[in-house]
C-alpha cells in the first residue's frame, strides 16, 4: 500500500516567489496534518485536518502561509510570498481517525527559500 | 499546553553500547508514542504505551511507560549504526487533547 506522498521533495525558490507544496494521505484516513521541522525548533504542527475541515490552524506562523484540503485524497500548504526563514523540512502526516490517533508522515518536501 | 521535554538533545556512542533517552512532563498522558526518524525520511512510529508501569520490547528496544504516566523511557541494548536517527516521544494527554511531539533526542550510533 502506498504511504503518504509528497511533492516536491525539494524546492530552492527566491524570497518572494510563491511556493505550493503538495500532499496525498493514505487512502481512508480521516484526519491529515501539516508540520515543519527546523532544527532550532524541532517539529511543530502547522494545521490539523479532520474529514477535510481545518480544525486547528493555530500553529500556521501568519497570513503568508494557508492551507487547503479540497477533497480526502488531496492537501496542500501555500506560501506567498515567501522568506527565508520558510526554509524548513515540512511534512505531511494523516491519521485513521483522529489528533490521537497513530500518525503516518510522507517522506517531507524540504523547501529552500534564498 | 503540555510540554514534553526529552533529554539527552544529542547523544553520540560506539557501536555495542547501551543508551537510555528519557521523555518527561509535568502532564498526565491517556497514552504516549515513540517514533524514529531517518536522514532524509518522516518520523515512523515504533511503539504506543498506554498503561502505567507498562513495559514493551521490540527487540533492542526496551520502552517504559512511567507509572504515573507522565514520563518514558527508551533503552537500546548494543546499539548498532542502524539505530542512528532522530527519536520522539508524542503524547496525548488525559483531556483528550491532540498529539503533541517532544523536541527529540538525535542518536548517533559509530562503528
Amino acid at each position: 500500500d502506498a504511504g503518504v506522498i509528497q511533492s516536491p521533495r525539494h524546492e530552492v525558490t527566491e524570497m518572494g516567489q510563491e511556493v505550493t507544496l503538495r500532499c496525498k494521505p493514505i487512502s481512508g484516513h480521516n484526519s491529515l496534518f501539516w508540520y515543519r521541522q527546523t532544527m532550532m525548533r524541532g517539529l511543530e504542527l502547522l494545521i490539523y485536518f479532520n474529514n477535510n475541515v481545518p480544525i486547528d490552524d493555530s500553529g500556521m506562523p501568519e497570513d503568508r502561509f494557508s492551507a487547503k484540503m479540497p477533497n480526502a485524497s488531496f492537501s496542500t500548504l501555500k506560501i506567498q510570498p515567501s522568506e527565508p526563514r520558510d526554509s524548513a523540512v515540512y511534512f505531511c502526516a494523516s491519521s485513521f481517525l483522529d489528533s490521537t490517533d497513530t500518525q503516518y508522515f510522507g517522506p517531507g518536501t524540504r523547501l529552500t527559500v534564498l | 499546553t503540555q510540554l514534553l521535554e526529552q533529554s539527552p538533545q544529542f547523544l553520540s556512542i560506539q557501536e555495542g553500547e547501551n543508551l537510555t533517552v528519557y521523555c518527561n512532563s509535568s502532564s498526565v498522558f491517556s497514552s504516549l508514542q515513540w517514533y524514529r526518524q531517518e536522514p532524509g525520511e518522516g518520523p515512523v512510529l515504533l511503539v504506543t504505551v498506554v498503561t502505567g508501569g507498562e513495559v514493551k520490547k521490540l527487540k533492542r528496544l526496551t520502552f517504559q511507560f512511567g507509572d504515573a504516566r507522565k514520563d518514558s523511557s527508551l533503552h537500546i541494548t548494543a546499539a548498532q549504526p542502524g539505530d542512528t536517527g532522530l527519536y520522539l516521544c508524542a503524547g496525548v494527554d488525559n483531556a483528550g487533547n491532540m498529539l503533541t511531539f517532544g523536541g527529540g533526542t538525535r542518536l548517533m550510533v559509530k562503528p
